[in-house]
């Protein structure tokens, strides 16, 4: 399974762009990534997948390089509805799932 | 609506009084899966499924058992809990395809405390 490793925490404020680097240097050729987003007390809510290149859809966008050993998840424009827990989850190909550790974004005003 | 369901969403109990806490989807997905969730350490596998009667251990599967008599539902049974079992728990399903597996849809979560 690739191990991935992002930030703890990361600090914003309203109307800038957020991104999130998350590392994965021992990923599977069939491995997806895909970003999660988590609000206190409810389960993690799937926000972007993609393979390689850029994903981009209404919520983030998705950048992948070539060699694939991190993605960034990018927040346009973060409000305060977006401070919350975002999970980096690289998988699919067996049958094991293995979360990252989660990085907190706290936007303020 | 799409949805996978827990059951209880609290649950206080004492050590060593079994329980089980019940998962069901409506979205006829193959692959269902358990997750704790404790400060500081994100979310962890405990068990998953790819399908019925298909079930393999993930990271922490120690004083857990699953079942997957049905397509629709994946019970989580702490045959005699611990303190340690402590925690927020989460069921989830997805499609069992390659890329489809990580789309997972989640429950709304199970707190369980154990005394």
């Amino acid at each position: 399974l690739a191990k991935t490793t992002q930030p703890i925490s990361m600090d914003s404020y309203e109307g800038q762009e957020v991104n999130i680097t998350c590392s994965h240097n021992n990923i599977a050729t069939n491995d997806y990534i895909t970003w999660y987003q988590q609000f206190p007390s409810q389960g993690p809510r799937f926000i972007i997948q993609g393979y390689k290149t850029k994903v981009t859809n209404e919520v983030a966008s998705l950048f992948i390089p070539a060699d694939r050993k991190s993605s960034t998840l990018s927040l346009p424009r973060v409000s305060l509805s977006d401070t919350a827990v975002y999970y980096c989850l690289v998988g699919g190909s067996w049958g094991k799932l293995q979360f990252g550790a989660g990085t907190q974004v706290v936007v303020t005003p | 609506e799409a949805q996978v369901t827990q059951n209880p969403r609290y649950l206080i109990t004492v050590t060593g009084k079994k329980l089980t806490v019940t998962c069901s989807q409506n979205m006829n997905h193959e692959y269902m899966s358990w997750y704790r969730q404790d400060p500081g350490l994100g979310l962890r596998q405990i068990y998953y499924s790819m399908n019925v009667e298909v079930t393999d251990k993930g990271d922490v599967p120690e004083g857990y058992k699953v079942s997957r008599k049905e397509k629709r539902n994946f019970p989580l049974i702490l045959e005699s809990p611990s303190p340690n079992q402590t925690s927020l728990y989460f069921c989830a399903s997805s499609r069992y395809r390659t890329g489809d597996k990580n789309i997972q849809y989640f429950g709304a979560g199970t707190r369980l405390s154990v005394l």
